[in-house]
């Protein structure tokens, strides 16, 4: 089955940094990458994802980048605001086999 | 929120007694999933289900069992509660990849 990392486990920048998350996947037939994001007592919410035929996405302040060959993608928050503040679950899968495995969480605060 | 409510919300119970949670979906989806959400474990499956009366385990299914005998409801049942399955539960649809979660069962077992 999928082994799924998720780097660093808490991150603190200050409000106007960038942030950036990454995932590690184990399996190489994955082709379906989201992020979701989850606010304190909240329910998780999707915020962005990427097919594998695109190596990067971009929606706003948010991004994701891919890279297939290494197994890895990556969330990247620019210009970082207080309500960036959450835990951030990457979930890589099989497009339309819809069973995500997600990573552990990256709790991420934003210092105003 | 696609139309998914959770029942109850929060619940204390002790251990050694059945619990029964409920997911309900107003939209028809045909994928049901529950997860339980601990610190430093993320969201993990328990089970999930593609259909009526279609159900399968996920990776921490163990001292759960489901069951989907209509579209709209998914329920998951704790036979015999234990303080391991303290936690908290989310229901979630899938639709076109996107999953969209319920708004979460808080379960105490004491």
């Amino acid at each position: 089955g999928e082994n799924v990392e998720q780097h660093p486990s808490t991150l603190s920048v200050q409000e106007g940094d960038s942030a950036v998350i990454k995932c590690t996947y184990s399996d190489s037939a994955s082709n379906y990458f989201p992020w979701y994001k989850q606010e304190l007592g909240k329910r998780p919410q999707l915020i962005i994802d990427i097919r594998s035929n695109v190596g990067e996405k971009k929606d706003q302040r948010i991004a994701v980048t891919l890279n297939k060959t290494a197994k890895h993608f990556s969330l990247h928050i620019t210009e970082t605001q207080p309500e960036d503040s959450a835990v951030y679950f990457c979930a890589p899968s099989m497009e339309y086999g819809n069973k995500l495995v997600f990573g552990a969480g990256t709790i991420l605060r934003v210092k105003s | 929120d696609a139309g998914i409510t959770q029942s109850p919300r929060h619940k204390v119970t002790e251990t050694g007694t059945p619990v029964t949670l409920r997911c309900h979906q107003t939209e028809n989806h045909r994928y049901m999933y529950w997860y339980r959400q601990d610190p430093g474990h993320g969201l993990r499956l328990i089970h999930y289900s593609y259909g009526v009366k279609d159900t399968d385990k996920g990776e921490v299914s163990d001292g759960y069992s489901v069951s989907r005998s209509k579209t709209e409801d998914f329920l998951l049942t704790l036979e015999s509660a234990t303080s391991s399955q303290t936690s908290v539960y989310f229901c979630a649809i899938s639709l076109n990849n996107e999953q969209f979660f319920g708004p979460g069962t808080r379960l105490t077992v004491l």
